[in-house]
């Protein structure tokens, strides 16, 4: 079935760079998304990958995606405290193209 | 642009007791979701719209939880009986179009918080 893991909590001092990583299971994935979410707040989408892309870069944010591993990760450069927040990784497409998301990282970011 | 509109934000009932959560999409998408998110987990679909029929509701709990979009626009999920592991944040979002389109972004509401005590 479709899996998508996440290491649970990150600690970075701020200005440092942070990575983010996540690994699923599903080979047919089409696309893959990162998602932040504030306290008290909704899934706010940063960015995403199409599957036959390696790299994606947005400003701060670098996406690396290694397909052959199913390994995806989201580095993001120069990290400010704003940036705390819980990070979520999202694949879709397969049989069920529905968005599987997994269970978060927690990024604390120390000033 | 006006995002996705979620209400109530917090509601705390007993077990046994019945709620429903109200989710207005933004103006023109024609596919909504509706996502449970327990604490300390990513967002589990619970059902997914395509204008006012049912596209996915595979992990919906039918026993309990139902859900209507009557004129493809505003929905409404119900949970009746509550149970005390129905306590979660109940995510709606709304996408122009489902499936793959190219970065077909699916944008969320902020969030209806139930606490079944």
């Amino acid at each position: 079935g479709e899996d998508v893991e996440q290491s649970l909590f990150l600690s970075v001092r701020e200005g440092d760079s942070s990575v983010i990583n996540c690994t699923y299971t599903d080979s047919s994935s089409t696309y893959l998304y990162w998602y932040k979410q504030e306290p008290g707040a909704g899934l706010q989408l940063l960015t995403y990958i199409f599957s036959n892309m390696d790299m994606k870069q947005d400003q701060r944010l670098t996406v690396l995606l290694n397909k052959k591993d199913k390994h995806l990760s989201l580095r993001i450069a120069d990290t400010q405290t704003g940036d705390s927040a819980i990070y979520f990784c999202a694949e879709r497409g397969g049989a069920t193209n529905k968005l599987i998301f997994g269970t978060g990282t927690l990024l604390a970011v120390q000033p | 642009e006006a995002g996705v509109a979620q209400s109530p934000r917090y509601k705390i009932i007993e077990k046994r007791q019945s709620v429903a959560f109200w989710c207005n999409p933004i103006s023109g998408h024609a596919t909504l979701y509706w996502y449970q998110q327990i604490l300390g987990q990513g967002p589990k679909l619970l059902i997914q719209f395509q204008n006012n029929g049912v596209v996915d509701d595979s992990q919906l709990p039918k026993d309990r939880f139902s859900a209507e979009r009557l004129k493809g626009v505003d929905s409404t999920l119900k949970i009746q009986p509550a149970k005390l592991e129905d306590s979660a944040v109940y995510l709606c979002a709304s996408s122009l179009a489902p499936g793959g389109q190219r970065g077909n972004t699916i944008y969320f509401g902020e969030g209806s918080w139930l606490t079944v005590v």
